[in-house]
């Protein structure tokens, strides 16, 4: 099955900095990987995702590459804020008959003032 | 509350009892899904089900039962097998349209064994 390692597993930015958060994934046939935010208290949420047909999408602050080759992608949060600050999740599935997710561990995310 | 619904919000339960979560969503979702979740372990898939009267063994089953009578509804069952059952439960749907995948979350359930 899938396997997705997550680093790293805590960050902590300054405010306006850059952060970035890696995830390698071992199935080949994986094609689509998805980014969730999760509050304290709160349920994940999706905030970016990406398909194996293109190499980079952005949204505003948050942009996600991927590389298939070496089987990595990753987030990256520019002029960061401390409403960014929360734990992150990637995850990765195959299109097909199962659409199952298999999460990374997750990284928590603190932006200092 | 984002059309996915999980109830209770904390639960507790005594050794060797069974106890079952529930999880309902009105989002016409086919696929619904449980995972669990331990501090540094990430979401752990258990049990998932993509169409009614069927489901599929996650990666960590074991202890725990689901069925899936009615699309919009797919109770989890921790029961006294679970030995380790103290974790936070969540739930989440999703529909396969236009090739995207994207889950909806429930808001949780705390299990506390006690």
């Amino acid at each position: 099955g899938e396997n997705v390692e997550q680093h790293p597993s805590t960050l902590s930015v300054q405010e306006g900095d850059s952060a970035v958060i890696k995830c390698t994934y071992s199935d080949s046939a994986s094609n689509y990987f998805p980014w969730y935010k999760q509050e304290l208290g709160k349920r994940p949420q999706l905030i970016i995702d990406i398909r194996s047909n293109v190499g980079e999408k952005k949204d505003q602050r948050i942009a996600v590459t991927l590389n298939k080759t070496a089987k990595h992608f990753s987030l990256h949060i520019t002029e960061t804020q401390p409403e960014d600050s929360a734990v992150y999740f990637c995850a990765a599935s195959q299109s097909g008959t199962a659409s199952k997710l298999t999460f990374g561990t997750g990284t928590r995310l603190q932006v200092t003032l | 509350d984002g059309g996915i619904t999980q109830s209770p919000k904390y639960l507790f339960r005594k050794e060797g009892q069974n106890v079952t979560l529930s999880c309902e969503q009105n989002l016409n979702h086919d696929a619904m899904y449980w995972y669990r979740q331990d501090p540094g372990q990430g979401l752990r898939l258990i049990y998932y089900s993509q169409i009614v009267n069927d489901f599929q063994k996650g990666d960590i089953a074991e202890g725990y039962s689901v069925s899936r009578e009615k699309k919009e509804s797919f109770p989890l069952t921790v029961t006294s097998a679970q030995k380790n059952p103290t974790a936070f439960y969540l739930c989440a749907s999703s529909m396969k349209k236009n090739g995207n995948y994207g889950y909806t979350f429930g808001s949780g359930t705390r299990l506390t064994v006690v």
